[in-house]
């Protein structure tokens, strides 16, 4: 199946800064990447996603990138706010006749105010 | 409105009993979905199905046994729980297969965190 590594396990930044979060896949053929948030106790939340036809997607302070060729894709948070300390995860999608997400392993955000 | 709900929210129980958690969407969707996330936080995959039937087992012992009544519930059954069972089991679901028109994203439900004694 389908790989995906993520780096950092843990990043702590101060409140107002950027933080980056990157991933790598392994399949090829993988052409879908969400990323979702995951609060302490709470259900993964999507907060943004990136087909393979495009290169840079930004929703407010959310972007995420693409790199096909390299098959890697990053998140990046910028203004962090204490509110968006959580566990980031990204996904990929391996098209084999079912949409199942290939997780990585996560990256604990923390904001420090 | 719950999109996708699961019960019951906790399970605690022996080693050795049977269980079952169940989900359902409200979203219309065609599609959904079972993963675990273990105490690393590891998400994975367990089963997928599609119009009720199963697309994909991802080598899951076969103590799991989804059930799709109809297209809104998928539950999840568990014979002979074993102690490595216990983590927390999302259910989530999405508009159908087909890549490219949105049909992909996946929605989660709150999670079912089981723990075997």
């Amino acid at each position: 199946g389908e790989n995906v590594e993520q780096h950092p396990s843990t990043l702590s930044v101060q409140e107002g800064d950027s933080a980056v979060i990157k991933c790598t896949y392994s399949d090829s053929a993988s052409n879908y990447f969400p990323w979702y948030k995951q609060e302490l106790g709470k259900r993964p939340q999507l907060i943004i996603d990136i087909r393979s036809n495009v290169g840079e997607k930004k929703d407010q302070r959310i972007a995420v990138t693409l790199n096909k060729t390299a098959k890697h894709f990053s998140l990046h948070i910028t203004e962090t706010q204490p509110e968006d300390s959580a566990v980031y995860f990204c996904a990929a999608i391996q098209q084999t006749g079912a949409n199942n997400l290939f997780f990585g392993t996560g990256t604990r955000l923390t904001v420090i105010p | 409105d719950t999109a996708v709900s699961q019960t019951p929210k906790y399970l605690v129980t022996q080693m050795g009993n049977d269980k079952s958690i169940k989900c359902e969407q409200n979203l219309g969707h065609d599609t959904m979905y079972w993963y675990k996330q273990d105490s690393k936080k590891f998400l994975k995959i367990m089963f997928s199905y599609n119009n009720k039937e199963l697309i994909i087992n991802e080598t899951v012992p076969n103590r799991f046994s989804p059930k799709s009544p109809d297209k809104a519930h998928l539950n999840l059954h568990i014979n002979s729980l074993e102690l490595g069972d216990s983590a927390v089991y999302f259910c989530a679901s999405s508009q159908g297969l087909l890549a490219g028109v949105n049909q992909e994203t996946q929605y989660f439900g709150p999670g079912t965190r089981l723990l075997v004694l």
